[in-house]
């Protein structure tokens, strides 16, 4: 059955290693999401991609992580240098994106990053 | 900016208990609200999905209401069981401006169905 898949699915690093974090979205959908989740602030949007363009970053730090989707099956998210505080959960959603009320996202597992 | 709260942030209650859980958001704007269920340590399972000309939707034992005027949502579970113990989390879809399509997240409600 169609399902978005992460990877890794857990990941530990050192202060001031790159991490890279992969999604692949379900076949045929237009959008895709990356979330981040932790105990203080809950599940916030990082950013998003319509048609594999950036379309929203804003809830992103940009002098560290970057978004990328180089093409329709794989969506990358990207820490450089990793910190402490970017130990969290990092979801990542697709949904088929029409502008209606209809509309619906899908999550995947989840990558669970610890940076000690 | 739009900002979702639910309360309680915890719940524990007794097996075949009905229950309510409650979203409020601040700004009416919204083209949907959706409702979703975490287990420890797993990705959000989406629940129900209520369009912003809806009023409720329904799914099983799951009842989920939406009053835009007010900025309210519950979401109503029937004769409550074990496996209903997760964290549910309501999250609204809105319109920052723009055509940009936003999502917002509460921080959910953690519920612990006692045997």
């Amino acid at each position: 059955d169609a399902r978005v898949t992460q990877t890794p699915r857990h990941k530990v690093t050192e202060m001031g290693q790159e991490v890279t974090m992969r999604c692949q979205p379900i076949l045929g959908h237009n959008t895709v999401f990356w979330y981040r989740q932790t105990m203080m602030q809950g599940l916030e949007l990082l950013a998003y991609f319509r048609n594999r363009a950036p379309l929203d970053d804003s809830g992103m730090p940009k002098d560290r992580f970057s978004a990328e989707m180089p093409d329709a099956t794989l969506a990358t998210l990207k820490i450089q240098p990793s910190e402490p505080r970017d130990s969290a959960v990092y979801f990542c959603a697709s949904g088929l994106v029409t502008g209606q009320p209809r509309d619906e996202q899908f999550f995947g597992p989840g990558t669970r990053l610890t940076v000690l | 900016k739009q900002e979702v709260t639910q309360i309680p942030a915890a719940l524990s209650v007794p097996e075949g208990e009905n229950l309510v859980l409650n979203c409020s958001f601040t700004d009416s704007a919204i083209y949907n609200l959706q409702w979703f269920r975490q287990d420890p340590g797993k990705g959000l399972t989406s629940l129900l999905l209520i369009q912003s000309s809806q009023r409720e939707q329904t799914s099983g034992r799951l009842n989920a209401s939406l009053d835009k005027s007010s900025g309210r949502s519950t979401l109503y579970i029937a004769a409550s069981q074990p496996g209903d113990s997760a964290t549910y989390l309501c999250a609204v879809i809105w319109d920052s401006g723009a055509g940009s399509y936003q999502l917002t997240f509460g921080k959910g409600t953690k519920l612990s169905v006692i045997p």
